[in-house]
């Protein structure tokens, strides 16, 4: 089945404390991204990635670090989290523009607190 | 830079209802559009697209018409059930070229559909 899968699903953490939320595809796609969403606010993009050891930022990179180091895998890092970190969070992945059915494939989400 | 500009909601319709959720944009070029769907304690999923202007993306009873003359892609479905109940999201994905890869997307429409 093809699919994005994140973990964990929920994560509390405190102010500092450095985290990763992992992410992995299985269909082969060269596109991942990442993303919060806020009440109001809507999905904006933190990073993404088009290619392994390709990263960009997007709209909201301040804060996150990323890698990818293998094609399926595109981990999102806070180094030093802070409140106003405190969101959902959803991976996304997809064939490049050109290549054929343009359609994000999201996970199902990691709701991060930082307290 | 593009932006993307959808109706506030919570909309609340009587199941059988008609529904408009509305969304307009603005971007260079012509972008492809989407619709997202996003159940509770779920990521999205894609609904519907069109990627030129004059198509018309339909799923599950929903349809959308891409409309360069007013740059908008509503969304209608002739017959809203309790099950319909989720978060709506229009999105483009501008046009490959130039690197850039960033997906936009509104600020999402909540549908709350009563028996």
């Amino acid at each position: 089945e093809a699919q994005v899968t994140q973990n964990p699903r929920y994560l509390i953490t405190v102010t500092g404390k450095k985290l990763t939320v992992t992410c992995s595809q299985n269909m082969n796609h060269e596109y991942m991204s990442w993303y919060r969403q806020d009440p109001g606010l809507g999905l904006r993009q933190i990073y993404y990635s088009m290619n392994v050891e390709v990263t960009d930022k997007g709209d909201v990179p301040e804060g996150y670090k990323v890698s990818r180091k293998e094609k399926r895998n595109f981990p999102l890092i806070l180094e030093s989290p802070s409140p106003n970190q405190t969101s959902l969070y959803f991976c996304a992945s997809s064939l490049l523009p050109g290549q054929g059915d343009e359609k994000l494939f999201f996970g199902s989400g990691t709701q991060l607190s930082v307290l | 830079g593009d932006s993307v500009t959808q109706m506030e909601g919570p909309v609340t319709l009587s199941e059988e209802a008609f529904l408009t959720i509305n969304c307009t944009y603005t971007a260079t070029g012509y972008p492809s559009l989407f619709w997202y769907v996003q159940y509770p304690g779920e990521g999205l999923q894609l609904l519907l697209k069109a990627t030129k202007a004059d198509d018309k993306g339909s799923n599950k009873g929903f349809e959308a018409t891409y409309r360069k003359e007013t740059t908008s892609f509503h969304l209608e479905k002739g017959s809203v059930q309790v099950s319909d109940s989720a978060v709506y999201f229009c999105a483009l994905l501008p046009l490959s070229g130039g690197g850039s890869y960033i997906p936009t997307f509104g600020r999402g429409t909540s549908l709350i559909v009563h028996p």
